[in-house]
């Protein structure tokens, strides 16, 4: 079974730059995460969704960041103007069901702002 | 106060110990718990869940003392390859789940 796939593993901008991120989740998952994890601390939820729907996306700064699942399965994460704070590892998880949060993780995209 | 708290270590131990190591977390409506190892530049990859009665995988035992509001993880006769992250989880279920990832306990076996 193929897991998560994320691109670009590794991107490096300079601040005010924008940037995309791309995930597929493991086919039949109807929930799919994305997290923000900093050097040193523990994976920090931006936004949930159930299919194409947003369950939670309370955590996600949306004055720059923007997520959409358009047809429920793959996603993008959009950062736009990056700030040097949003150095990272940006990961995509998904689980089979909203309240089954047995998550599978993507291999995650290093993101350096410069 | 954090939401959800561990011990940061390391935890240096000999191969062949046992170690053991708790999350606490601060809101007692929490219902779902669990355990991920991360290593080092990788992504986290899920342990076990945690269940109200204590579930056990191998060398693994997770417990949930919600009376104290904590989850340990025990792993017994340890090997190198436990080397690791371990990140627990505290997922509170209400207008939406809420998760919520520990900053993690870094383990270390030596031989």
């Amino acid at each position: 079974e193929a897991g998560v796939a994320q691109s670009p593993r590794y991107k490096i901008i300079e601040k005010r730059q924008s940037v995309a991120f791309w995930c597929n989740p493991i086919s039949g998952h109807a929930t799919l995460y994305w997290y923000q994890q900093i050097l040193g601390q523990g994976p920090k939820l931006l936004i949930q969704f159930q299919n194409n729907g947003v369950v939670d996306d309370s955590q996600l700064p949306k004055d720059r960041f923007s997520a959409e699942r358009l047809k429920g399965v793959d996603s993008t994460l959009k950062i736009q103007p990056a700030k040097l704070e949003d150095s990272a590892v940006y990961l995509c998880a998904s689980s089979l069901r909203v309240l089954n949060h047995e998550q599978y993780f993507g291999p995650g995209t290093r993101l350096t702002v410069t | 106060r954090k939401e959800v708290e561990q011990d940061p270590g390391p935890f240096n131990v000999p191969e062949g110990a046992t170690v053991a190591f708790n999350c606490t977390y601060s809101n007692s409506a929490s219902q779902s718990f669990f355990w991920y190892r991360q290593d080092c530049r990788k992504e986290p990859k899920l342990l076990m869940s945690v269940y109200s009665s204590g579930n056990e995988d191998g060398r693994f035992t997770a417990q949930l003392n919600r009376a104290s509001q904590y989850i340990s993880l025990l792993i017994r006769d340890s090997k190198l390859s436990d080397s690791a992250t371990y990140l627990c989880v505290v997922i509170t279920y209400s207008s939406a789940s809420k998760i919520i990832f520990g900053s993690g306990t870094r383990l270390s076996i030596r031989p």
